[in-house]
């Protein structure tokens, strides 16, 4: 079974910030790593799968990288919808466990 | 339109028994796989389930043996059958459509509340 470890766990920070979140997979994934944004009281939504790959509709400031164990989200300018928590999940091997989660809060 | 509602939580007693269901709409649960994540309150995602387009399964260690996944084509639904409820599976309960190229879930539906407490 492969461990998700996600940091920060939170991270206070301003609009037009670049922020910057990572991933760490107990074992080689390959690219098989998707990330997700949860606003509060609201399903999941895909951002970013296969690490790199920016999901329909979802706004180029937010970019993937990474392969293998170790993987990366970033945002290049941070804007005031993207307060939220975000989750790393790999969909390599079953069960396709997810990272405990970050949550983006206003500094 | 892709949508996905969740139906059938409810508050149980620790023991008891609830069938979880999502009805799929604008795609067919035939030939996509389908998964199950829960959310406690307060807490991260977990998930639970997923069933493959071509009928097989696999679930997280804390639900096997006591929850099964499942699909009716003819209704397009998924459902998730939850037996031997304990207090710690108290949580939002979504559905979600999996594509099969890289296993992401690219859609959600809104989720379902279950609560188990005596």
């Amino acid at each position: 079974e492969t461990q998700m470890t996600q940091s920060p766990s939170s991270l206070s920070v301003s609009v037009g910030d670049r922020v910057t979140i990572t991933c760490r997979a107990s074992q080689s994934i390959s690219n098989y790593l998707n990330w997700y944004q949860q606003k509060p009281g609201k399903a999941p939504k895909l951002l970013i799968y296969a690490a790199s790959s920016l999901h329909t509709g979802v706004p180029s400031r937010f970019s993937g990288s990474g392969s293998g164990t170790d993987f990366t989200l970033a945002i290049s300018s941070l804007q005031p919808e993207d307060f939220a928590s975000y989750y790393c999940q790999q969909s390599y091997r079953a069960p396709y466990s997810f990272g405990q989660g970050t949550k983006l809060e206003i500094k | 339109e892709v949508q996905l509602v969740e139906s059938g939580g409810g508050l149980i007693q620790p023991g008891g028994s609830l069938t979880l269901s999502c009805a799929a709409s604008g795609f067919s649960v035939r030939n996509t796989y389908m998964s199950w994540v829960r959310q406690a309150p307060g807490r991260g995602l977990e998930w639970l389930s997923v069933i493959y387009s071509a009928g097989g399964t696999h679930y997280a260690d804390s639900v096997r043996g006591r929850f099964t996944i499942s699909r009716d084509i003819s209704n397009n639904t998924l459902s998730l059958q939850m037996n031997n409820l304990r207090v710690d599976d108290t949580a939002l309960y979504y559905c979600a459509r999996d594509r099969a190229n890289w296993g992401m879930s690219d859609f959600w539906g809104q989720g379902v509340l279950v609560i188990v407490s005596s």
